[in-house]
C-alpha cells in the first residue's frame, strides 16, 4: 500500500500568514488522486482538495492544492483563524486508499 | 443536502463483533456512481480506510482487516452496515461512515466512538 508522510507534524503560524503543508508519497498516486481534508476537535474530516489541485464545492480560494507523482502540497495563501486545524492528505489512485497522519495547525 | 449518520453500540466486548448501521438521507444509496464507505480513527492517530460498497454491488476491503470485516447494504432502509468480528481494544475509535465519489471523501457522518473493553 501507498504510505503518506505529512510534514510538518506541527506548523505555528500566525493569522495573515501563508501556510505550506506537505505530502510525500511512497509510490506515485495514479492520476493525481490525491485529496486533502480539514478536520477540527470532535469533527468529521471536511473535503477541500480533490484530484490534487481542485477545490471542493464552498471551498474559499485562499486554499489551493498542486504537486504531481509522489510529492503534493496545499497552501493557504492567508491564514484566518476558522483555518486552525489538522490538515489531511489521502489518496485513492491505488487500494487501498490511504491517509497520511496530518498536520496540525496552529496558532502561534 | 446529503446527511449520513452512523448508529450503534458504543461498547463491545473483546472478541466479539463490532456492527454499525450508517443511515443516509438526501441521497439513494442504489443511485449514482458512489463508494459507500467505511473510515475510523483511534484517539489521537490517523484516519484508516475500513472499506466500502460500490453501488454496482461490488465491495472493497482494506487488507489489514480484510478477514474480519463486511460491509453490506440494505436498499429498502437506505442504509449500509459494518461488521467486524474478533475485536480487540485496538479497534476502538471513531467510526465514520462517508460518501465517496471518487474524486475525495465529500460526504461524511458526525462519526461514533466504539470502545472495546470487558
Amino acid at each position: 500500500e501507498i504510505v503518506l508522510t505529512q510534514s510538518p507534524g506541527t506548523l505555528s503560524l500566525s493569522p495573515g500568514e501563508r501556510a505550506t503543508l506537505s505530502c510525500r508519497a511512497s509510490q506515485s498516486v495514479a492520476n493525481n488522486y490525491l485529496a486533502w481534508y480539514q478536520q477540527k476537535p470532535g469533527q468529521a474530516p471536511r473535503l477541500l482538495i480533490y484530484g490534487a489541485s481542485r477545490r471542493a464545492t464552498g471551498i474559499p480560494d485562499r486554499f489551493s492544492g498542486s504537486g504531481s507523482g509522489t510529492d503534493f502540497t496545499l497552501t493557504i495563501s492567508r491564514l484566518e483563524p476558522e483555518d486552525f486545524a489538522v490538515y489531511s492528505c489521502q489518496q485513492h489512485g491505488s487500494s487501498p486508499p490511504t491517509f497520511g497522519q496530518g498536520t496540525r495547525l496552529e496558532i502561534k | 443536502q446529503v446527511q449520513l449518520q452512523e448508529s450503534g453500540p458504543g461498547l463491545v466486548k473483546p472478541s466479539q463483533t463490532l456492527s454499525l448501521t450508517c443511515t443516509v438521507s438526501g441521497d439513494f444509496i442504489s443511485s449514482g456512481y458512489y463508494y459507500w464507505t467505511w473510515i475510523r480513527q483511534p484517539a489521537g492517530k490517523g484516519l484508516e480506510w475500513i472499506g466500502h460498497f460500490y453501488t454496482s454491488g461490488s465491495t472493497n476491503y482494506n487488507p489489514s482487516l480484510k478477514s474480519r470485516v463486511t460491509i453490506s447494504m440494505d436498499m429498502s432502509k437506505n442504509q449500509f452496515s459494518l461488521k467486524l468480528s474478533s475485536v480487540t481494544a485496538a479497534d476502538t475509535a471513531v467510526y465514520y461512515c462517508a460518501r465517496d465519489q471518487n474524486m475525495g471523501i465529500d460526504y461524511w457522518g458526525p462519526g461514533t466512538l466504539v470502545t472495546v473493553s470487558s
